[in-house]
């Protein structure tokens, strides 16, 4: 199976800018296809497509979220961060099955 | 608009059954693959199986083959997964999904339900 890890926690100021990244065992790209996407979940919440395919931005999802990388290496941005966005973000691959999530990071403020 | 409202979870014993529902609505349902995701308590997401949209292929997670079986029913739109056997470390929120497919097959879960509990407990 695809591992994906991410850091546990990030801690970021109102307004500023949060990094979150995520790192693939293997190649998750084929072709020009990064089969990386990204999801949103607040506490007591089903999670939310924000990002498939590592940078296209999902229906109705603010411009303040971007997606960027490829192969193993996989980053997803938001900038400003805003108070609704603390959540956890998971990563997920769909190169191979199983498909895979990260162990997801939890976006504190500061 | 999209819909996916899971029924049927609840406290079972070890080694007993249970099964969920997924009722599905604001789309043609028997023209999408859909799947069921779960997420342990404080845990990650874990993807447990996935059913073609007329049903004739199913997948599985390693741990749940043999045990789980996930089937759908188009006229009434309303996908299943049937859990026998179950385990303390099935104890997770069930949640039903909607993948978004590609012509060439690679996909992502477009549309979420608010999940399910389950507790597999004495």
């Amino acid at each position: 199976d695809i591992v994906l890890t991410q850091s546990p926690a990030l801690a970021v100021s109102l307004g500023q800018r949060a990094t979150i990244s995520c790192r693939a065992s293997q190649s998750v790209s084929i072709s020009r296809y990064n089969l990386m996407h990204w999801y949103q979940q607040k506490p007591g919440q089903q999670p939310k497509l924000l990002i498939y395919r590592a940078s296209n931005l999902a229906s109705g999802i603010p411009a303040r979220f971007s997606g960027s990388g490829s192969g193993t290496d996989f980053t997803l941005t938001i900038n400003p961060v805003q108070a609704d966005d603390i959540a956890t973000y998971y990563c997920q691959q769909s190169r191979e099955s199983p498909p895979t999530f990260g162990g997801g990071t939890k976006l504190e403020l500061k | 608009e999209v819909q996916l409202v899971e029924s049927g979870g609840g406290l079972v014993q070890p080694g007993r059954s249970m099964k969920l529902s997924c009722a599905a609505s604001g789309f043609t349902f028997s023209n999408y693959g859909m799947a069921w995701v779960r997420q342990a308590p404080t845990k990650g997401l874990e993807w447990v199986a996935t059913i073609s949209y007329d049903g004739s292929s199913t997948y599985y997670r390693d741990s749940v083959k043999g045990r789980f079986t996930i089937s759908r029913d188009n006229a009434k739109s309303t996908l299943y997964l049937q859990m026998n056997s179950l385990r303390s470390e099935d104890t997770a929120t069930y949640y039903c999904t909607r993948p978004f497919y590609y012509y060439d097959g690679t996909y992502y879960y477009e549309r979420w339900g608010q999940g399910v509990m389950v507790t597999v407990s004495s």
